[in-house]
């Protein structure tokens, strides 16, 4: 069962452009939504996160914009580059149970 | 600090062998998490521990696997026998107390299973 989905699965965008990262989930009782990156052959890494409480939060180039009542939340990369192509991965927690769930990733490729 | 240590880096093995993952969390975090990551099913957790106990292993596959967390600074997940489609990359982070705090990922365990 799919607690978190993404989309697109993924992405191909010019250097410079605005990709867009969506991401919906049913469970109200999620309160908190981390956005992980991830490179070829490592790990993934916190990129940026967000509580429902606001509506945008924007780190650098990284901006998560997030709608309580549809329940959903997306990822906009300002100009982007060719070292942002990565996937990434949007993610739930409630902060009363300690697991994360993560939607199924989004691979991003930024050509020069 | 060197952040989350995972060894082997990979590992090639027969089917039916054992299978051993280590991995030393970041000192002073009290939670570990050991996910498994293939291209059909996404990341997946497996296992978590908090404070050495294992809290939740409902995404343990089967009894095929088992993990361990002797004490804070060392676990390990055992595939026993292996099979093919145990092939994936093994994950283990770690991280602070409950609530927001980020997850610190290791940089992985590439396992092959032939």
């Amino acid at each position: 069962q799919q607690q978190v989905k993404q989309s697109p699965q993924s992405l191909i965008v010019q250097k410079g452009g605005i990709p867009i990262i969506n991401c919906a989930y049913e469970n109200t009782a999620f309160d908190y939504f981390p956005w992980y990156q991830q490179f070829p052959g490592k790990g993934p890494a916190l990129l940026i996160a967000i509580r429902p409480d606001v509506s945008e939060k924007k780190e650098g180039r990284f901006t998560i914009s997030f709608n309580k009542s549809a329940k959903q939340f997306s990822l906009h990369i300002m100009d982007s580059q060719p070292g942002d192509s990565a996937t990434y991965f949007c993610a739930a927690r409630k902060t009363s149970y300690d697991k994360v769930i993560f939607g199924p990733g989004t691979s991003l490729s930024v050509i020069p | 600090d060197a952040g989350v240590i995972q060894s082997p880096r990979h590992e090639v093995t027969e089917m039916g062998q054992e299978v051993t993952l280590r991995c030393k969390p970041i000192s002073g975090h009290d939670y570990l998490f050991w996910y498994r990551q293939t291209m059909m099913r996404g990341l997946e957790l497996l296992i978590y521990f908090n404070n050495n106990v294992p809290i939740d292993d409902s995404g343990m596959p089967e009894d095929r696997f088992s993990a361990k967390m002797p004490n804070a600074s060392f676990s390990t997940l055992k595939i026993q026998p292996s099979e093919p489609r145990d092939s994936a990359v093994y994950f283990c982070a770690s991280s602070l107390l409950a609530g927001d705090n980020e997850q610190f990922f290791g940089p992985g365990t590439r396992l092959t299973v032939l």
